[in-house]
């Protein structure tokens, strides 16, 4: 597609539920990141694809938080037993090539009630 | 030490003035940078990279000190339009051959009639 997609836009969970994020980037872009941003914060790393694999988990918070990609293309990322500190926007961006910079998704605001 | 530190703000500023926004970052190995503006509630959208020789685009300029480690952006006859929160951004070239965006934490800027 023209941008980087991500899906849904909104998702409200209730605490203890596992939520699932989808980020479909620009069609040739390999790498591919996930960002989350809590309220009036900076943008925290959660995790880098280069094609399938992923160099760098380094951000993940526990071991409750997961992603994959498939196909060098879509990726999700997977939140198990959501806490209210989980609340956040879940940003995936895309890149041809990092030094350039990359593109950012709109993003999926969760919220865990 | 944050690897990439801005100075927060807020910066209000008259319309029709000029600003500048003053980062640094600790990290060598960093091989690109850019300044991305993020408005409320939105993604962050690169605004410009940054080069050594210094860049311009219309009313912005963006400079970077590699010998310092520091990164400018200039602003000049500020519209109300500019009103929202700059990020600076680090690329560092990780040992592992990957890339990874290093976001500062975004100084905010108003411009006021």
């Amino acid at each position: 597609g023209a941008g980087v997609s991500q899906s849904p836009s909104n998702k409200v969970t209730e605490k203890g539920k596992d939520v699932e994020l989808r980020c479909d980037p620009i069609s040739g872009h390999t790498a591919l990141y996930w960002y989350r941003q809590s309220l009036g914060q900076g943008l925290e790393f959660l995790i880098y694809f280069q094609g399938n694999s992923a160099p760098d988990k380094s951000g993940l918070p526990s071991d409750r938080f997961s992603a994959e990609r498939t196909g060098g293309s879509v990726s999700t990322l997977t939140i198990q037993r959501t806490q209210q500190e989980d609340s956040a926007v879940y940003l995936c961006a895309s890149s041809f090539d990092s030094y350039y910079g990359y593109t950012f998704g709109s993003g999926t605001r969760l919220t865990v009630v | 030490r944050k690897e990439v530190e801005q100075d927060p703000g807020p910066f209000n500023v008259p319309e029709g003035a000029t600003v500048a926004f003053n980062c640094t970052y600790s990290n060598s190995a960093s091989q690109s940078f850019f300044w991305y503006r993020q408005d409320c509630r939105k993604e962050p959208k690169l605004l410009m990279s940054v080069y050594s020789s210094g860049n311009e685009d219309g009313r912005f300029t963006a400079q970077l000190n590699r010998a310092s480690q520091y990164i400018s952006l200039l602003i000049r006859d500020s519209k109300l339009s500019d009103s929202a929160t700059y990020l600076c951004v680090v690329n560092i070239l990780f040992s592992g051959g990957y890339n990874k965006l290093i976001f500062g934490a975004g100084t905010r800027l108003a411009v006021h009639p």
